[in-house]
């Protein structure tokens, strides 16, 4: 069974520009949750959609947006990036059923902002 | 509001010895908690979770956790360390009410020849 896949791996950007990140969750899987990795502030919680709806949303600004589709694939946009966004974002899976299922995660993708 | 602890931002042990991370969490009702690890440049791995029944769980690589209700801790040990258990290591705590997965910041584990 295919892992958790996300595109690009790697981006540079500049302040002011927008980013979409892509996430393709194990087949099956209709649970995608997104996190953001800083070495300042550890694994940031940013949201988590569930049958292409929003089911929990972490404490970012409405710059951070993302959306699910219906083949379970999900994408997080950035608008107006910021030096701090620089960041690895990472994607998680799961079957999204059961409270005590874990998650599957991807590679990241690594965001740098000049 | 849940939380997961982890009081070390380092570990360092000698290979052959007994490694053992710390956790402790904070969440209404019983906790569903987990231990992940991460290698440099590589997303998250699932070591082992907790869900109810027998205190103690047994993961991947060797590794086990002890769950302790009264102390609300859930902590990570592995027996006999290896160089290559050298990585990040996750705590991470749901309760039985929100699907939301909440992290401990970390804690480096180096493991020496």
């Amino acid at each position: 069974k295919a892992g958790v896949t996300q595109t690009p791996r790697y981006l540079i950007k500049t302040r002011g520009q927008q980013v979409t990140l892509s996430c393709s969750p194990i087949s099956g899987h209709r649970s995608v949750s997104w996190y953001q990795q800083t070495p300042g502030q550890g694994l940031q919680f940013l949201f988590e959609y569930f049958s292409e709806t929003q089911r929990n949303k972490g404490n970012f600004p409405g710059r951070f947006s993302g959306r699910q589709f219906s083949n379970s694939r999900s994408e997080m946009n950035v608008s107006t990036l910021e030096l701090g966004d620089s960041a690895l974002y990472l994607c998680a899976s799961s079957t999204g059923l059961e409270k005590y299922n874990e998650q599957f995660f991807g590679p990241g993708t690594r965001l740098t902002v000049l | 509001a849940q939380s997961v602890a982890q009081p070390e931002d380092q570990v360092n042990v000698a290979e052959g010895n007994p490694l053992t991370v710390k956790c402790t969490y904070s969440v209404s009702g019983n906790p569903y908690l987990f231990w992940y690890v991460q290698y440099p440049n590589r997303g998250l791995q699932f070591l082992l979770k907790y869900i109810t029944g027998d205190n103690l769980v047994k993961g991947s690589y060797g590794f086990e956790a002890e769950f302790n209700k009264s102390q609300t801790s859930f902590h990570l040990k592995k027996p006999s360390a290896l160089v290559s258990d050298s990585a990040l290591y996750f705590c991470a705590v749901r309760s039985p009410n929100d699907y939301k997965l909440s992290f401990g910041a970390g804690t480096t584990v180096t493991v020496r020849a």
